[in-house]
């Protein structure tokens, strides 16, 4: 497809459990970028890529989050024991490099953590 | 902190009428402004944006205003379509930023 394409599009885990979500940004799109959002609330900045390193990665909320883009276009965002605060809808992001902040969004993965 | 504030949640308008949705904003590093419109079950799509450098721009049914002095902006939306229905977040960037920061979102809700 031409979007950003995010999967699993739900993942329901049990707290402790370890997580992957995968986004595949558009082809050529050399920014990538990983949000978060919860309910009721707007996207929230958790780290920014640009090729296959992490230019700012100051959203990221504690070292049990990590992400990484190994050849500068699929990028997986990891969290490691989970938390039921981590519930949230997890927006991933691509865009040229124009600085402006024109994002092409995918569809979100929603996770939840009983 | 908030920087980037929608103070409504929800906003109803007829269909035909005009749709204005307010955004504050405190950091005035800010530079850059753009509205994204959001789905159900569908990640946000850009909207319209301004530059700081302006006071408006506009495209077709779409306007944004920026009152640089009151840190405030307004998307107007003329003709409002029941298309229009959505949930719409305000976002600001700063120069040499790779990172928008939203405001909570307003729903809008068009009524035939």
């Amino acid at each position: 497809g031409a979007g950003v394409s995010q999967t699993p599009s739900n993942k329901v885990t049990e707290k402790g459990k370890y997580v992957e979500l995968r986004c595949d940004p558009i082809s050529g799109h050399t920014a990538l970028y990983w949000y978060r959002q919860s309910l009721g609330q707007g996207p929230e900045f958790l780290i920014y890529f640009q090729g296959t390193g992490a230019a700012d990665d100051s959203g990221l909320p504690n070292d049990r989050f990590f992400a990484v883009r190994p050849e500068g276009s699929v990028s997986t965002l990891k969290i490691q024991r989970t938390e039921r605060g981590d519930s949230a809808v997890y927006l991933c992001a691509s865009s040229l490099f124009t600085g402006t902040g024109e994002l092409f969004f995918g569809e979100g993965s929603r996770l939840t953590v009983l | 902190d908030q920087q980037v504030k929608q103070n409504s949640p929800s906003l109803s308008v007829q269909e035909g009428r005009i749709s204005i949705l307010n955004c504050d904003y405190t950091n005035s590093m800010f530079d850059y402004f753009l509205w994204y419109k959001k789905y159900p079950a569908e990640g946000p799509t850009f909207l319209i944006s301004i530059s700081s450098i302006k006071d408006k721009n506009e495209d077709g049914r779409f306007t944004v205003f920026l009152n640089k002095s009151a840190k405030h902006l307004s998307l107007h939306i003329v003709p409002s379509q029941p298309g229009d229905s959505a949930v719409y977040f305000c976002a600001a960037n700063w120069e040499g930023a790779q990172k928008l920061v939203f405001g909570q979102g307003t729903r809008l809700t068009i009524n035939p």
